[in-house]
């Protein structure tokens, strides 16, 4: 069975600056799909970024980007110039791509990210 | 831009009492699901709906749970007898096609007392 872990319950960054959060995942499948959403307080989960494991290339969606070490079973946020509003709950999530299946997510227990201004 | 709508946004209700979840998908979506969150604990599928039917469901979702669609465009989750250990966040979820990404809705807080 698939496992998604983040090991960062809290994180805090200075407004402006870079932040990275932590993702690791365990799965015996090649195929797959790994997403970031952000959840504000009292607010739905918004998709930030998506990355398809056969891609090399790392995802990029403005300000953020992520680093995926597929090996490793690694992937990674990164926020630059950071924001006020990037204040939120950040969940990983994994989902299979078989041809079969529900694509149901497997979710990290979150990291919490605090800007500062 | 098209969201996927939750209400109640909170529901309190006693241990033993019958409780029904809304959620209206985003319209041109064919896959739903619910998801929970007890307070501080991950995010963990429940069941997954298509074509009218469960096409998937955890050890969670056992017989004091059901889904519908009852007409089209509401998508429900219904908790028969509920628990205690059923205080939880939640999320109502919807896909439009195999390679898409799921649209989550903002979440019912269930609090049984």
């Amino acid at each position: 069975a698939q496992t998604v872990t983040q090991s960062q319950p809290e994180m805090s960054v200075q407004e402006a600056e870079t932040v990275t959060l932590s993702c690791t995942y365990d799965t015996s499948e090649s195929d797959y799909y790994l997403f970031w959403y952000k959840q504000p307080p009292s607010r739905q989960m918004i998709l930030v970024i998506r990355q398809e494991a056969y891609k090399q290339q790392n995802a990029t969606e403005n300000r953020f980007s992520v680093n995926f070490q597929k090996a490793a079973k690694s992937f990674s946020l990164k926020i630059s110039d950071s924001q006020l509003g990037d204040a939120a709950m950040y969940f990983c999530a994994y989902r299979s791509a078989g041809a079969s299946g529900t694509y149901k997510y497997i979710f990290g227990t979150g990291t919490r990210l605090k800007v500062l201004a | 831009e098209p969201e996927v709508t939750q209400t109640p946004s909170h529901q309190v209700t006693q241990m033993g009492q019958e409780v029904i979840l809304r959620c209206v998908p985003i319209s041109n979506h064919l896959y739903f699901y619910w998801y929970r969150q007890i307070l501080g604990q991950k995010v963990e599928f429940l069941v997954s709906f298509y074509n009218n039917e469960i096409s998937e469901k955890s050890e969670i979702f056992d017989d004091q749970f059901s889904v519908e669609r009852p007409d089209g465009s509401n998508f429900t989750l219904k908790i028969r007898s509920t628990k205690l250990e059923d205080s939880a966040m939640y999320f109502c979820a919807s896909r439009e096609g195999q390679l898409y990404e799921q649209y989550f809705g903002p979440g019912t807080r269930l609090t049984v007392t």
